[in-house]
């Protein structure tokens, strides 16, 4: 299988924290993005980042990538309640998609 | 704008009937994917179209079959339906993929049991 993996599978963190999600990938890439999912509905585009960039933001997100180690991680800062969801990267031309995050942010 | 569109939202079979997942977007889109969802499993592809009038695999293929009918629609059929086959489906569609991949938009999903 092709698809990669997320670490942790799930995190649970107080409202106001930051949380941070990895991805690692096996196969080389052009892009890799995230998507967040709410309660069993369709996915929501987050990121994108190109494999010719390192670092990336979009408000409260931060996503970081290592072509070298095939891996990447996504940082929310001042994680809300509304956060709550999972989270997945997705990489290749294909579009492959990660095991995901479940995050829990409690109020 | 509507975005993706799938239809039907649920669907309960008998094992092997079959059925047509139907997809349409309308955001000019060329490129269109397939997912299923299981528990725990996250998203897995089951076939995407880079543009109109091609098809290929994805991870998990067997026992489906896809059509892209034209630029909007692609849909994905089962032709003899299996308990393994109930899931959540999901359509997906991206201005391209490949090289210069772009940011995809789902549909809301198709909850399908097969008993």
């Amino acid at each position: 299988s092709q698809q990669g993996e997320e670490d942790p599978q799930a995190l649970s963190i107080q409202e106001g924290e930051n949380a941070t999600m990895n991805c690692s990938y096996k196969t080389s890439i052009n892009n890799l993005q995230w998507y967040r999912q709410n309660s069993g509905r369709g996915l929501v585009h987050l990121i994108l980042i190109r494999s010719n960039e390192r670092e990336k933001h979009s408000g409260r997100l931060r996503v970081t990538l290592d072509t070298s180690k095939k891996s990447s991680s996504l940082l929310i800062t001042a994680s809300r309640a509304a956060d709550t969801a999972s989270y997945f990267c997705a990489y290749t031309g294909k579009l492959i998609f990660g095991q995901g995050t479940t995050l829990q942010v409690k109020p | 704008n509507a975005g993706v569109t799938q239809t039907p939202k649920f669907q309960v079979l008998k094992t092997g009937q079959s059925m047509t997942l139907q997809c349409a977007q309308d955001m000019n889109h060329n490129s269109m994917y397939w997912y299923r969802q299981d528990p725990g499993m996250g998203l897995r592809l089951i076939y995407y179209s880079a543009s109109e009038g091609t098809t290929d695999k994805g991870e998990v293929p067997n026992g489906y079959n896809v059509s892209r009918l034209n630029k909007r629609e692609f849909s994905l059929r089962l032709e003899s339906a299996a308990p393994s086959q109930t899931s959540v489906y999901f359509c997906a569609s991206s201005l391209q993929t490949g090289t210069i991949g772009t940011e995809a938009f789902f549909g809301q999903g198709t909850r399908l049991t097969v008993v």
